[in-house]
């Protein structure tokens, strides 16, 4: 069965500090990646998506870079984070053929 | 991507069936529709998708009409751990097959 794991679950971080989030995902070859962020009581925004290694797609423009440096493994970084970046943020993956996306547990993070 | 209305919150009881209406109008020919869950501080969980008339799994059904340009997500004898935010999905199954997801619907299951 497929897995994926996102961590850290919670993360406090200081206004300009850089960030670096891991999701990777087992069980599976060459799925689409995604992430996306959610602030409180809003819906979900996507980010970036990934069709291969190598391969990103940034939706919007931001302080926020990912990188998928193996095929079952998407990182999302910045360099200096800014209060604005405080969220729930959400790795997800797409199985070929099918449009199901499986979502992994999120990490909340907020900047101080 | 299909934008997608439905309503902001609804409220029902235990053992109650719930019906969320979700509008379309400018859905694609080649638009999936499909319905997720997601509960507080979870990510969201797929619940059904359809292409058109009745898909019925065990956890809800979704009723599709022939134009297309509605759905409407029927959870029968709705539990307090129904209560979620629901969102409603289109988009088609090709390329990029990234989700845009609004606000959703806040359904709140009364004891």
């Amino acid at each position: 069965s497929q897995t994926i794991h996102q961590w850290p679950a919670t993360l406090v971080q200081p206004v300009g500090s850089p960030l670096s989030l891991e999701c990777t995902v087992e069980g599976t070859s060459n799925p689409n990646l995604y992430w996306y962020r959610q602030a409180a009581g809003r819906g979900l925004q996507l980010l970036f998506y990934s069709v291969g290694i190598g391969q990103i797609s940034s939706e919007v423009p931001q302080n926020l870079s990912a990188s998928r440096p193996q095929d079952r493994q998407f990182i999302l970084s910045s360099k200096k984070l800014l209060l604005s970046d405080s969220g729930f943020y959400l790795c997800a993956w797409t199985r070929t053929p099918a449009y199901e996306q499986y979502f992994g547990p999120g990490t909340r993070l907020t900047v101080t | 991507l299909a934008k997608t209305t439905q309503p902001i919150s609804m409220d029902s009881y235990e053992g109650q069936e719930v019906n969320i209406t979700c509008s379309h109008n400018n859905i694609a020919t080649n638009d999936y529709i499909t319905w997720y869950q997601q509960f507080p501080s979870q990510g969201p969980r797929f619940i059904i998708q359809g292409y058109k008339t009745k898909v019925t799994n065990e956890v809800a059904s979704l009723f599709i009409p022939a134009d297309r340009k509605s759905s409407t997500l029927s959870l029968p004898r709705v539990s307090l751990s129904d209560t979620a935010v629901y969102y409603c999905l289109v988009a088609a199954d090709t390329g990029r097959r990234a989700l845009t997801f609004g606000s959703g619907t806040r359904l709140q299951v009364q004891p």
